[in-house]
């Protein structure tokens, strides 16, 4: 197994700003999934990316593939108050292996 | 559907005492999953399982063990349990080696 990891550790934007957080891992991979965790509860799974896709949409949420340089990023728009939380990326394969993830606090 | 359930939510431990936390999950998962999260520490995976009956050393295995006896729960026992096993304990459960599914942990406090 191995290990994304995330960059940077904690972030602080205010309401309304777009969050960009980064992810690197050390070897091929055949897909990335990043997880969001709210203060004491356990991670949610937001968005897959295959490793045949440089991008992906969901919501407000864009998620971009470079496997020549190994690396992912998330990105938030728009963000709200409520995207306060830590964010995790993870590989394959089984098991997944979750990095320290980044703290993204959104100020209102 | 419940998802993923754990029990118990909080429990306190003197060092040397036993104890088996529960998942279950009904979505009918193959995988299942036992993790620890410390301050500063993020994930780390203590044991897991890809079918009823199976199990597999994750990360941090020492000092815990796990049976998979049935496919839709997963516990994990501490023998003799050790203040540096204080943590959150996280149990997920996923269809294949992609999207997990967490519970929403058990915080446990060894004194």
């Amino acid at each position: 197994s191995q290990q994304g990891e995330e960059d940077p550790q904690a972030l602080s934007i205010q309401e309304g700003e777009n969050a960009t957080m980064n992810c690197s891992y050390k070897t091929s991979i055949n897909n990335l999934q990043w997880y969001r965790q709210n203060s004491g509860r356990g991670l949610v799974h937001l968005i897959l990316i295959r490793s045949n896709e440089r991008e992906k949409h969901s919501g407000r949420l864009r998620v971009t593939l470079d496997t020549s340089k190994k690396s992912s990023s998330l990105l938030i728009t728009a963000s709200r108050a409520a995207d306060t939380a830590s964010y995790f990326c993870a590989t394959d394969p089984t098991p997944l292996v979750f990095g320290k993830g980044t703290r993204l606090s959104v100020i209102a | 559907n419940a998802g993923v359930t754990q029990t118990p939510k909080f429990r306190v431990l003197k060092t040397g005492q036993s104890m088996t936390l529960l998942c279950a999950q009904d979505m009918n998962h193959e995988y299942m999953y036992w993790y620890r999260q410390d301050p500063g520490m993020g994930l780390r995976l203590i044991h897991y399982s890809v079918g009823e009956g199976t199990t597999a050393k994750g990360e941090v295995p020492d000092g815990y063990n796990v049976s998979r006896l049935k496919k839709q729960n997963f516990l994990l026992g501490l023998e003799s349990a050790a203040p540096s096993q204080t943590s959150v304990y996280f149990c997920a459960s996923s269809a294949t080696n992609l999207s997990q599914y967490f519970g929403p942990g058990t915080r446990l406090l060894v004194l």
